[in-house]
Parts: C-alpha cells; structure tokens; sequence
C-alpha cells in the first residue's frame, strides 16, 4: 500500500471549516484513499473513502486532486467533539479480503473554542 | 446492534506472564483483525482472522498469536509478556468484501 504524508497538528476555530490534507504521491491506480479519525482513548472511527471522484456523507467531504496524488478531508462545521487524531490511509479495496489498514501517525486536530 | 466489544477494559500484568485478550465482532462480520498501538504511535496490524484461520499477519513474533471461534470472536494471546507489549490492543471487525473497517474501545494493557 502507497505511504501517506499528513500534518503532526492543526488547529481550527469552532464553527469554521476544518481542511485536513493528505499528500499520497505513489498511489496506484486501484488504491482508495481511507480517513478514520482517534478520538482520545477510543478506537479509531471510520469517516469516508474515495477513489478518483470527490466523496461526501453525513460526516465529512473528501477531496481527491485530479491527478490522485493528494486529498484533503473537510469537516465543514468543526465542533470541540472533533478534535481528535485524523489518519489518511492508501489500500486496494475490494481485494476479496478485508486487508489489513496501515496507520502512519496521523494529524491532530484541535478544535479551539 | 452492538458494535465491536472488547474484554477487558485494562489489564495488568507482569512480565513473563502470559495474556488473553478477547473480542466480538459487529453483527454480521466475520472477519477480526488485531492492532497493536503503543503511546504517541498508531496502531500497527498484528494479524487477521477469517473462516478461523490467520490469513494476514504483521511484523509481529511468534509470542503473538490469536484464535477466532465458529461464532466469529476472537482471541489474541501473548506469551511471556515484556514491558514493551504495553500498549492499546484494537480489535477490528469487517465483513468479507467490504471494506469499512469497525473498531472495539480496545483493551489497555500494561506490563510491569
């Protein structure tokens, strides 16, 4: 699976737009880009995935550049209940078996009051 | 629906001894993975379990192992313990061919 770049921290303002990038320069081209999130002494959590097309759910929006080599997650209206460590992960999906997800160290996202 | 539970919450043991850790996957997954996520660090695949076989495992040593049940739980064992295996032990459960993977609270171990 193709390495990921993210961000150690970020911080955003309550309210406003957090934009989390990802660089994933080596991805091929039957790798999905995966975002799941760490909310402190928790498991991670699911959030969105995408292959080529911009993806958005309840959650969050994933945008992938044109040329796949980056995306960035956009949680639009971040709350104190985001804050938490955001992982960008690269796999095959749909490989016939779940394979295994690569955590690299992932953003920390503090949402300021 | 329950989501994916692990036992126990914390744990504590010393080194050299050995430990069971268990979990039960979503409703209607079948397949149980096991992560390893020492502090500071995220989590690092340690082996994954379908139709009660490993079918995937990580750079992890033979003092890691795991059993998975017909009803689909599963167990991840380690043998003489050392201080290095404290960590958050993650159980994973997905359903063959999907690709969204569901995360326990994880078991907190510390070995002293």
């Amino acid at each position: 699976d193709a390495k990921t770049t993210q961000p150690t921290s970020m911080d955003c303002a309550e309210g406003r737009a957090a934009n989390l990038p990802c660089n994933h320069s080596t991805i091929s081209g039957n790798e999905y880009v995966y975002w799941y999130r760490q909310i402190h002494s928790q498991g991670p959590q699911y959030i969105i995935h995408g292959l080529k097309n911009n993806e958005t759910n309840e959650m969050a929006s994933l945008i992938i550049t044109e040329d796949r080599k980056s995306s960035t997650l956009i949680l639009p209206h971040a709350t104190l209940r985001d804050t938490a460590v955001y992982y960008c992960i690269v796999r095959v999906a749909n490989s016939g078996s779940a394979r295994q997800l690569t955590f690299g160290s992932g953003t920390q996202l503090t949402v300021l009051p | 629906d329950a989501g994916v539970t692990q036992s126990p919450t914390h744990l504590i043991k010393t080194r050299g001894q050995q430990v069971t850790l268990r979990c039960s996957p979503k409703s209607g997954h079948d397949t149980v993975s096991w992560y390893q996520q020492a502090l500071g660090q995220g989590p690092q695949f340690i082996f994954q379990y379908y139709e009660e076989e490993e079918r995937q495992r990580g750079n992890f040593p033979d003092r890691f192992s795991g059993h998975q049940f017909p009803n689909y739980s599963s167990e991840l064992n380690v043998n003489a313990l050392l201080l290095g295996d404290s960590a958050l032990y993650l159980c994973a459960s997905t359903r063959q061919g999907n690709t969204e993977a569901f995360f326990g609270q994880g078991t907190r171990l510390t070995v002293v």
